[in-house]
């Protein structure tokens, strides 16, 4: 069974920084690139990052670009992403989604969603 | 980008009737691969989003056969033959052709 299970959400003032995490179960990790998706309160879903299986090709949103870094460590099945110069708008909720690989369709599987609020 | 526009916005359905949903890319989404890959999520109040639908018209793994996705080039559609209590939730196509991913706006599918 497919498992992604993400940590590092939490209360952050402007400016500051987090680190989430995704820890993946069930799948071949290394065979799959990988998405961050996130949800602010009462909004719809907006994509925020993406990274390749092999961690040869990175890929940010506009809105992120600069401030955030996708990364992973296929060793231990884990996807990260580092947050800096948080805002505001960045509050949401956070989905890690398994994107394109050998054998599931894009966005095949998803988390339960990390939630990040950034206010003093 | 890629920009993913849904109509309509909000659905009331009658249960036990059907319920559409469209999508509209403002550009072809033919990968150069030869696929399409344009999907439907699903996500129910309180939960994740769920993936309904891949590439137009393929069904994601114990998805009901009443979710039906049909469509090319840059129209595609979400069809729900009968809906369920259990339906209700906000639908979002996905282009996944390109990065960035894009997101339709969302539609709200409720009971009337």
């Amino acid at each position: 069974e497919v498992q992604l299970l993400e940590s590092g959400g939490g209360l952050v003032q402007p400016g500051g920084s987090l680190r989430l995490s995704c820890a993946a179960s069930g799948f071949t990790f290394s065979n799959f690139a990988m998405s961050w998706v996130r949800q602010a309160p009462g909004k719809g879903l907006e994509w925020v990052s993406g990274i390749s299986g092999s961690d040869s090709g990175t890929y940010y949103a506009d809105s992120v670009k600069g401030r955030f870094t996708i990364s992973r460590d296929n060793s231990k099945n884990t996807l990260y992403l580092q947050m800096n110069s948080l805002r505001a708008e960045d509050t949401a909720v956070y989905f890690c989604a398994t994107d394109y690989g050998s054998y599931l369709p894009q966005l095949a599987y998803w988390g339960q969603g990390t939630l990040v609020t950034v206010s003093s | 980008d890629i920009v993913m526009t849904q109509t309509p916005l909000s659905s009331p359905v009658t249960l036990g009737q059907p319920a559409s949903i469209s999508c509209r890319s403002s550009q072809g989404l033919v990968h150069s691969d030869g696929n399409t890959y344009l999907s439907w999520l699903q996500q129910r109040p309180g939960q994740p989003p769920r993936l309904l639908i891949y590439k137009i018209s393929n069904r994601f793994s114990g998805v009901p056969d009443r979710f039906s996705g049909s469509g090319a080039g840059t129209d595609f559609t979400l069809k729900i033959s009968r809906v369920e209590a259990e339906d209700v939730g906000v639908y979002y196509c996905v282009q996944a052709t390109q990065f960035p991913r894009t997101f339709g706006q969302g539609t709200k599918v409720e009971v009337k």
